[in-house]
C-alpha cells in the first residue's frame, strides 16, 4: 500500500518531442506528489509538485497531470531538450513528512 | 549557504568494518532523512528525524543506526558493514514539503 509504481524504467525521446513518465499509487493518505530530477553524480532536486485537489500543474515545459480517481499521475516534458537527460523520480508524501519514491525513469534526449 | 553537505564523498570498507556518514544542513530545517539509492530500486528511506532528539525507522533500517546530534547534524552509522550495504547514500532535509538533498556518499563494501 505504500508503493509508488513508476514507468517506464528508461525512455529515449528525440529532441523537440514530448517525454511522458507515469506513476500510480494505492494509498489515499498521500497528500502531496512531487517529481524530482537527478543528474549523474548529483543528489535529486525538486522539479515540480502537485496536490491531489488539482488536476494539472504547469511550470514552463513541465506539466503534471493528476487523476485522483485512477490514483495516477504523470509528468510531461514538452519540447524535450538534451539538457533534460536525467533520471526522474515520482514520489508521494505522507502527512508525517515521509516521502515514498518511485524507482525512477532514466530519460535520454537524442540531439 | 551550503545547503546539505555530506562527508565523505567516497569510502571503501572491508566487511565487518564500521563507519559513520556525516550530514549537516545550514537551512534551519527540522526534518532530516537518510536514503540509499541502488540501481533500479529508486531511493529507499533508511531513517528519518522529524526534529532534534527524535528518530524513526524507514523502509530499510536493518544494519544502520542514526544520531540526530543537534538541529544541523544527522549521522548514519554502519556498525559492521556488509557487501549488501554497497550503495550511494543521500542525506536530505526538508521544509514545507520540499526535500533538499546532499551530493551523496558512494560506499563500497568489499
Amino acid at each position: 500500500q505504500q508503493q509508488v509504481k513508476q514507468s517506464p524504467q528508461s525512455l529515449i525521446v528525440q529532441k523537440g518531442g514530448i517525454s511522458i513518465i507515469n506513476c500510480a499509487y494505492e494509498n489515499t493518505a498521500f497528500d502531496y506528489f512531487p517529481w524530482y530530477q537527478q543528474f549523474p553524480g548529483k543528489g535529486p532536486a525538486l522539479l515540480i509538485a502537485i496536490r491531489p485537489d488539482v488536476s494539472e500543474k504547469k511550470e514552463g515545459r513541465f506539466t503534471i497531470s493528476f487523476n485522483k480517481s485512477a490514483k495516477q499521475f504523470s509528468l510531461h516534458i514538452m519540447d524535450s531538450q538534451p539538457g533534460d537527460s536525467a533520471t526522474y523520480f515520482c514520489a508521494a508524501r505522507f502527512q508525517d513528512d515521509k516521502i515514498i519514491f518511485g524507482k525512477g525513469t532514466r530519460l535520454h534526449i537524442l540531439p | 549557504n551550503a545547503g546539505v553537505t555530506q562527508t565523505p564523498k567516497f569510502q571503501v570498507l572491508k566487511t565487518g568494518q564500521s563507519m559513520t556518514l556525516q550530514c549537516a544542513q545550514d537551512m534551519n530545517h527540522n526534518s532530516m532523512y537518510w536514503y540509499r539509492q541502488d540501481p533500479g530500486m529508486g531511493l529507499r528511506l533508511i531513517y528519518y528525524s522529524a526534529s532534534e532528539g527524535t528518530t524513526d525507522k524507514g523502509e530499510v533500517p536493518n544494519g544502520y543506526n542514526v544520531s540526530r546530534l543537534n538541529k544541523r547534524e544527522f549521522s548514519l552509522r554502519l556498525e559492521s558493514a556488509a557487501p549488501s550495504q554497497t550503495s550511494v547514500y543521500f542525506c536530505a532535509s526538508s521544509v514545507e514539503e520540499t526535500q533538499y538533498f546532499g551530493p551523496g556518499t558512494r560506499l563500497l563494501v568489499l
